[in-house]
């Protein structure tokens, strides 16, 4: 079974300021790559994905992840955050050959004015 | 324009007391997922069904049950809840082209369950 860390599990930053969450995963097979945003009282959406292609993958809302395959890595980056992105982040990995989603714990983003 | 619903938002049960947790979705989608989330944690799934093919994760404890009645509907039974399941319980959903494994969930925002 996969293993998803997200090393921070707060992260406060200043508004304007860049921002970089950190995710890695466990397995070295083939593997697809999302991260999810949970804003305080709804449900998670979609922010990016990676399927195949291209490792930087650009998302909505300005955000970017990066698939490093040798550090087992998708980092979300954003240059610039404003105080709407205070929210939970959650990165969450798939393998070829399951169908079973895995869930990091999340890093809470909070944006200092 | 809601697209995946959950009610109630927050539910407080009593230990052992049965409860029902519903979810709708008014994107036509034939996947829906039911993850558990508790604090400081991943969410957890549960059970997914494929139109009407219920998948059961290995290690769903049994007092967990499903019920999807149509397309649009599914329902998350839990028949003697312990302490231990007080929790965040997420319904997703997805249109399945490819694989589980590359779909697009849509997530409702969730139910709070407490015990007591």
């Amino acid at each position: 079974a996969q293993s998803v860390t997200q090393l921070d599990s707060q992260v406060p930053v200043f508004e304007e300021a860049p921002v970089e969450l950190r995710c890695n995963y466990s397995s070295s097979v083939s593997v697809y790559l999302f991260w999810y945003v949970q804003y305080p009282n709804q449900g998670l959406q979609l922010l990016l994905k990676y399927l195949s292609g291209s490792t930087l993958v650009k998302g909505i809302n300005g955000f970017e992840a990066e698939f490093n395959k040798s550090q087992t890595s998708f980092h979300l980056r954003k240059p610039s955050v404003h105080i709407s992105d205070t929210a939970e982040y959650f990165c969450a990995v798939s393998e070829d050959t399951g169908n079973q989603f895995y869930f990091g714990t999340g890093t809470s983003l909070t944006v200092i004015p | 324009d809601a697209m995946v619903i959950q009610n109630p938002r927050y539910q407080v049960t009593q230990f052992g007391k049965p409860v029902t947790l519903s979810c709708s979705q008014t994107l036509n989608h034939n996947v829906m997922y039911w993850y558990q989330q508790k604090s400081s944690q991943a969410p957890k799934l549960l059970f997914h069904y494929y139109d009407k093919d219920f998948n059961n994760e290995a290690d769903t404890p049994d007092n967990f049950q499903s019920r999807r009645p149509n397309t649009s509907f599914c329902f998350l039974d839990i028949r003697s809840p312990g302490l231990g399941d007080a929790a965040m319980y997420l319904c997703a959903t997805s249109s399945r082209w490819g694989t589980l494994s590359t779909d697009t969930q849509y997530f409702g925002p969730g139910t709070r369950l407490t015990v007591l």
